[in-house]
């Protein structure tokens, strides 16, 4: 099962919006909606900040949002704040009952 | 609130085994399934292991499937992972990570991380 693939990097200023893409096989992405998110602070343990593809669990803010469309999810991270600049993850069930990663998107706020 | 407490990590041969474990508290235990992930030094997130709640499905990642065994005893509220054959590509962070279902029918998402422990395969 190959990792998702995500862009290695992205960047914004503060205030603007950014979205990250996550890209999939039919075996993944492609066919199911467990599309999930994750944000990993430096030196911290990954947080799940997105669900089936678009719900954000209790007390993860609103300025994070997410989409899928074909073999590719998305997360947008909406007035993008300095508090945001970490390493994302998206993961997604697979069709043998397993789930995979993505490669990883460090967040850099300008 | 959820707590997962890793522990056995450390440094190991090559060719050598580990046994990890994962202490659960501040939920129940045996209606969730329980995940193993890793991360490499400077590297991404790389999903390794499932297991269901009451252990009768068990699920794993091609990268280990025959060297490293999930278990979990429910009467402890505690995870394993029983690692062979270890090789330095296995030098990471482990963390268990609580799933939000029962895992009968595969593992879906995690929302509960604990703090991981380290292994380092090396001579």
């Amino acid at each position: 099962q190959s990792a998702l693939t995500q862009p290695a990097s992205v960047s914004g200023s503060p205030g603007q919006s950014i979205t990250i893409s996550c890209t999939g096989t039919r075996n993944d992405v492609g066919t199911y909606n467990y599309v999930s998110w994750y944000q990993q602070l430096p030196g911290k343990a990954p947080k799940l900040i997105i669900f089936d593809v678009s719900n954000r669990p209790s007390g993860v803010s609103h300025r994070f949002s997410g989409s899928k469309s074909g073999h590719t999810a998305s997360l947008t991270i909406s007035g993008l704040q300095a508090e945001d600049e970490a390493d994302y993850y998206c993961s997604s069930y697979t069709s043998r009952s397993t789930a995979v990663f993505g490669t990883g998107t460090k967040v850099t706020v300008l | 609130e959820v707590q997962l407490l890793e522990s056995g990590g450390g440094l190991i041969q090559p060719g050598g085994s580990l046994r990890l474990s994962c202490a659960a508290s501040g939920f129940t235990f045996n209606n969730y399934a329980m995940n193993w992930v890793r991360q490499a030094p400077g590297k991404g997130l790389e999903w390794l292991s499932g297991i269901s709640d009451y252990g009768g499905s068990k699920y794993y990642a091609d990268s280990v499937r025959g060297r490293f065994t999930i278990s979990r005893d429910n009467s402890k509220n505690t995870l394993y992972l029983q690692m062979n054959s270890l090789r330095a590509d296995d030098t990471a962070v482990y963390y268990c990570a609580k799933d939000t279902i029962n895992g009968d029918y595969g593992v879906r998402y995690f929302d509960s991380w604990g703090q991981g422990t380290l292994v380092t395969v090396s001579s």
